[in-house]
């Protein structure tokens, strides 16, 4: 299957900075890309969607100036947490969706490992 | 808009027991649906989906699923539980446009 990878997979940032997740399709073009924050034992909430060359489109609910996506290519999105605050902690995942054939209109989303982000 | 419910939050089997775990789904149209596990800490595992055809679905690690439309449902079944296959499994649905939405998942225990 496609593979789709984040870095980093871990960090740590005291409160205030700015922190960059990227978001890696390996072995596709990715026309979309999908970000998700998990909070501890729930479930994927959907943050945003991007489509390459274009503004991501937001989640109600979520701070568009304050999560950051661009997706300049067809094989990378970031994720930038602005001002990154405590409340901010969370597991972040992407998952891109390329052209893939055989499915008849539904192109399946491939989910990167996650990132852990703590913010102190 | 699609929307899933897992019922269970917590489930316990005993190793070798058989396990079933429920989803239910809403949704309009024709689903796409999914199962992932996700073991602590790591990202999400794709265990088997459902885009058409038959209605019983093999995934890896011996997990099958049926879909049963007039129920909606798409319930995860294995027949013997491992020790390894204590995680966390979510349920999904992905829509005609694409969207993915997820169900809160539920945990599973095995006990030795």
């Amino acid at each position: 299957g496609a593979v789709v990878s984040q870095h980093p997979s871990r960090v740590i940032c005291k409160s205030g900075t700015s922190v960059k997740i990227e978001c890696r399709s390996l072995d596709f073009q990715a026309t979309t890309m999908f970000w998700y924050r998990q909070f501890p034992k729930q479930s994927l909430m959907l943050m945003a969607t991007s489509n390459e060359g274009s503004k991501a489109t937001y989640e109600q609910g979520v701070e568009k100036d304050k999560f950051l996506i661009n997706h300049a290519s067809l094989t990378l999105s970031t994720l930038t947490v602005t001002s990154a605050h405590p409340e901010d902690s969370s597991f972040y995942i992407c998952s891109a969706r390329g052209a893939t054939g055989g499915f008849s209109s539904y192109n399946e989303q491939f989910f990167g490992p996650g990132t852990r982000l703590t913010v102190l | 808009a699609q929307s899933v419910t897992q019922p269970d939050i917590h489930i316990t089997v005993s190793e070798g027991a058989s396990l079933e775990l429920r989803c239910n789904y809403s949704y309009g149209a024709t689903p796409y649906l999914f199962w992932y596990v996700q073991s602590p800490g790591q990202g999400l595992q794709l265990l088997l989906k459902y885009f058409s055809g038959d209605t019983l679905v093999q995934g890896i690690k011996g997990f099958e699923a049926e879909f049963k439309r007039s129920q909606s449902s798409f319930n995860l079944r294995k027949p013997s539980v491992h020790w390894s296959d204590a995680a966390e499994y979510f349920c999904a649905v992905g829509a005609g446009n694409n969207d993915m939405r997820f169900g809160a998942g539920t945990r599973l225990t095995v006990k030795p």
